[in-house]
């Protein structure tokens, strides 16, 4: 099983659909969690952190599954400027603490 | 706010020809690291300075080198490039083991 695995998409979704996206891990011993965007040729940006109790922020809601071990990212009220490709990361443990792990990404393509 | 600034932008190399890709941040960060992005194999770390005066490898050291010049910049040697190195290369910082930001990215193509 790979480390951090996401559905890859393309996810093609009208405006103002709500779109969820998972992200699983392999390691339980995890310790951060993030959710990136990013654009065509441009670089990641952070979106959001996902903290145990899960949070929101405006029409984003990251949570955290530890049990299950997999993170997830809702966006609610689709807007054309949401289409980008949205990478989930895991910072690991211990020696492992400095690196974040990050999956390939899921496309998303939000359509007039 | 410049955040992180990488250096070259695009770059064309001919096999066994070689490069430093350097980056510098201005956010008084203590780790860095290095990162490639290929298609359908997403973001892969080559090698990281968890803090000024250390490097380690990530997944994806061999045919690299860094340097962590000082505490603001980390730079990537490619000694003698391969067409597997094409790539885009991204550079990254963090106050320690936090949030990470990153540059714009280099765009490299080795022929």
């Amino acid at each position: 099983r790979k480390e951090v695995e996401q559905d890859p998409g393309p996810f093609n979704v009208p405006e103002g659909a709500t779109v969820a996206f998972n992200c699983t891990y392999s390691n339980s011993a995890s310790q951060s969690f993030f959710w990136y965007r990013q654009d065509c040729r441009k670089e990641p940006k952070l979106l959001m952190s996902v903290y145990s109790s899960g949070n929101e922020d405006g029409r984003f809601t990251a949570q955290l599954n530890r049990a299950s071990q997999y993170i997830s990212l809702l966006i609610r009220d689709s807007k054309l400027s949401d289409s980008a490709t949205y990478l989930c990361a895991v910072r690991g443990s211990g020696a492992g603490s400095y690196q974040l792990t990050f999956g390939k990404g899921t496309k998303l393509s939000v359509i007039p | 706010n410049a955040g992180v600034t990488q250096t070259p932008k695009f770059q064309v190399l001919k096999t066994g020809q070689s490069m430093t890709l350097q980056c510098a941040q201005d956010m008084n960060h203590n780790s860095m690291y290095w990162y490639r992005q290929d298609p359908g194999m997403g973001l892969r770390l080559i090698y990281y300075s968890a803090s000024e005066g250390t490097t380690d490898k990530g997944e994806v050291p061999n045919g690299y080198n860094v340097s962590r010049l000082n505490k603001r910049e980390f730079s990537l040697r490619l000694e003698s490039a391969a067409p597997s190195q094409t790539s885009v290369y991204f550079c990254a910082s963090s106050e320690l083991a936090s949030i990470q930001y990153f540059g714009a990215g280099t765009r490299l193509s080795v022929l």
